[in-house]
């Protein structure tokens, strides 16, 4: 079964610093890697996605992440945080490259920004 | 872009009885949707896939007995929990896909069992 890692429980960073959030996941084959991010109160949105191609992603916000193969990681970036980036972030990976069926997620990581 | 409903967002019931969560996809047709438990502190644990005119597939430990879901049309699945208990309390999300795209969430329940 995929297993889906997210090192950092809880960030802490003050606003205009750099982020960089990781994520790793453990099948060997093809992936869709996603992150996701939940404000406050707010249902799951998509950030960004990765399928194919240029393995450096840009998402909303500001956001990108760079898929690795080799390192089978998904890191999520930005190089300078909000106030409003104060969140619960979730990497997910879809095995098999096709976006039906299930996402693994990993256990998210808390973003606290300091005004 | 897609929007996901689901109703009640909050819901709390006594135990024994049975509560019926709603997932609808409101700006697209949903050939396959999922249901989501999310515990405190900790990630989403899938529970089951629904396919639009078939029975769910429920993942390893849940009871789908106990999980009752019906995805009767492409824009909306239900998710039973019967016979409630304490231990059911939980935040249920669903998810709606189409075709081959993303996976849009929806903003969750909340069920509390007494």
């Amino acid at each position: 079964a995929q297993s889906v890692s997210q090192h950092n429980h809880h960030v802490i960073l003050s606003e205009a610093a750099s982020l960089e959030l990781g994520c790793n996941y453990s099948y060997g084959g093809t992936v869709n890697l996603f992150w996701y991010v939940q404000y406050p109160g707010q249902h799951l949105q998509l950030l960004l996605k990765y399928f194919s191609g240029d393995p450096l992603v840009k998402g909303i916000k500001g956001f990108e992440a760079e898929f690795i193969k080799s390192k089978f990681s998904f890191n999520l970036r930005k190089p300078s945080v909000q106030w409003s980036d104060t969140a619960e972030y979730f990497c997910a990976v879809n095995e098999g490259g096709s976006t039906l069926g299930r996402l693994y997620f990993g256990r998210g990581t808390q973003l606290t920004v300091w005004p | 872009g897609a929007v996901v409903s689901q109703h009640p967002s909050r819901v709390i019931c006594k135990s024994g009885t049975s509560v019926k969560i709603e997932c609808r996809s409101l700006d697209f047709q949903a050939t396959t949707m999922f249901w989501y438990r999310q515990f405190p502190k900790k990630s989403l644990m899938l529970m089951a896939t629904s396919n639009e005119g078939s029975k769910a597939t429920y993942e390893q430990g849940v009871e789908k007995d106990k999980f009752l879901i019906n995805h009767a049309s492409l824009t909306l699945s239900t998710l039973t929990v019967t016979s409630a208990h304490p231990e059911d309390s939980s935040f249920y999300i669903c998810s709606a896909q189409e075709l081959q795209e993303t996976q849009y969430f929806g903003p969750g329940t909340r069920l509390l069992v007494l």
